[in-house]
């Protein structure tokens, strides 16, 4: 059963500390998406990637978060310094073979609480 | 640019009964429009999608959806609801204009199914 992989499922951390939350793709899906869940915004679009290209992380705070694809089979999402607002659930999806008429497969999430 | 609307941020709903979730949408060209479920500290799960042809499109759980053009809209509905379909529910939207197809995501409605 093929599916979308997210580590860690939860994270606790103090303010200021590196965060890092991994995804592993379905195989053979060629983009990946990052979002960021919470009460107040919902869904936000942070980054995606196109063959392991960045082609949009306009939703991405600059200065703290960094988005990387070292292969095919890991996106990595990483904040440092982290702070109290960064507390969230982090999605990450990949999309089917089929592009634009297909839907996206979502992980399980990473909640992150920054103390 | 493309947007989702879902007007109601909760609905309740006795179960037997039968439920509708609305979604408008905004997009420039062709939609291609899609529902998705979030059961609680889980990722979003795809239900059911609509790229064209016939307007009732029929998706997982016994969910349908009507697509009108003419009010551009999308509502999910399912005939006899069941307590355990209470979830989060997500409307979303692919652009193709521009070649981005990136998914816009509504802000969800919780569905209460009671017993």
């Amino acid at each position: 059963d093929a599916r979308v992989t997210q580590t860690p499922r939860h994270k606790v951390t103090e303010m200021g500390q590196e965060v890092t939350m991994r995804c592993q793709p379905i195989l053979g899906h060629n983009t990946v998406f990052w979002y960021r869940q919470t009460m107040m915004q919902g869904l936000e679009l942070l980054a995606y990637f196109r063959n392991r290209a960045p082609l949009d992380d306009s939703g991405m705070p600059k200065d703290r978060f960094s988005a990387e694809m070292p292969d095919a089979t890991l996106a990595t999402l990483k904040i440092q310094p982290s702070e109290p607002r960064d507390s969230a659930v982090y999605f990450c999806a990949s999309d089917s073979p089929r592009g634009y008429t297909g839907e996206l497969f979502f992980g399980e999430g990473s909640r992150l609480t920054v103390l | 640019a493309q947007s989702v609307a879902q007007p109601e941020d909760q609905v309740n709903v006795a179960e037997g009964n039968p439920l509708t979730v609305k979604c408008t949408y905004s997009v420039s060209g062709n939609p291609y429009l899609f529902w998705y479920v979030q059961y609680p500290n889980r990722g979003l799960q795809f239900l059911l999608k609509y790229i064209t042809g016939d307007n009732l499109v029929k998706g997982s759980y016994g969910f349908e959806a009507e697509f009108n053009k003419s009010q551009t809209s999308f509502h999910l509905k399912k005939p006899s609801a069941l307590v355990s379909d209470s979830a989060l529910y997500f409307c979303a939207v692919r652009d193709i204009t521009g070649g981005s197809y990136i998914p816009t995501f509504g802000r969800g409605t919780s569905l209460i199914v009671h017993p």
